[in-house]
């Protein structure tokens, strides 16, 4: 497609369990981020992906969060035990990697945790 | 204390009216970034500027890097510009991670 996909739209899971999202950024895209929109909060970055470089993992909020982008492509975000403050929409975007370079948004998966 | 404000936090306005949402920052930035986020979620880019002002259709973007300061403007609102914009700081030197405002939420009444 021509856009970011994201997958699940939506998860709903227990609180303990382990969950994974899914991040297509658009093709040929070098730079991925993950964010997360809690409800009635803003948009909180996560992690950031560029190229073959190390990610910048410095907004990830506890070591139960996790990311991989295998190729250079695709993204996985995992959340471990999860809690229910883990609750909210995780977006993803990718751009075309330079600096200042605007980013496309996913739909976001609306994870609830019970 | 945000690295990023922005005003006001709710806006509700005639079908019309001109519109100014102001978003300032405290971080030093490669580049200053306005969203829109409709109902549902889904996030568009709206602009990207480092300096100076950018236009697209009715809505005008500038920027005051001395001031630190940055303006969305929405001529002739109408309701389909309802929605959350939302002001992002791309910060220098910290490879491109990004300082979100808390959005300020749109009503444009017919």
């Amino acid at each position: 497609g021509a856009g970011v996909s994201q997958s699940p739209s939506n998860k709903v899971t227990e609180k303990g369990k382990d969950v994974e999202l899914r991040c297509d950024p658009i093709s040929g895209h070098t730079a991925l981020y993950w964010y997360r929109q809690s409800l009635g909060q803003g948009l909180e970055f996560l992690i950031y992906f560029q190229g073959n470089s190390a990610p910048d993992k410095s907004g990830l909020p506890s070591d139960r969060f996790s990311a991989e982008r295998t190729g250079g492509s695709v993204s996985t975000l995992t959340i471990q035990r999860t809690q229910q403050e883990d609750s909210a929409v995780y977006l993803c975007a990718s751009s075309a990697g330079q600096k200042g370079q605007p980013q496309h948004f996913g739909d976001g998966t609306r994870l609830s945790i019970l | 204390k945000n690295e990023v404000e922005q005003s006001p936090q709710n806006l509700t306005a005639q079908e019309g009216e001109f519109i100014t949402i102001n978003c300032s920052y405290s971080v030093g930035i490669s580049a200053l970034h306005w969203l829109q986020q409709h109902p549902g979620g889904g996030i568009v880019s709206l602009f990207m500027l480092s300096s100076g002002k950018k236009k697209h259709g009715r809505l005008i973007a500038t920027i005051n890097i001395q001031e630190k300061h940055s303006s969305l403007h929405i001529t002739a609102s109408h309701p389909r510009d309802s929605a959350v914009y939302i002001c992002a700081a791309g910060r220098r030197n910290t490879g491109n991670q990004f300082y979100f405002g808390t959005g300020t939420s749109l009503t444009v009444i017919p």
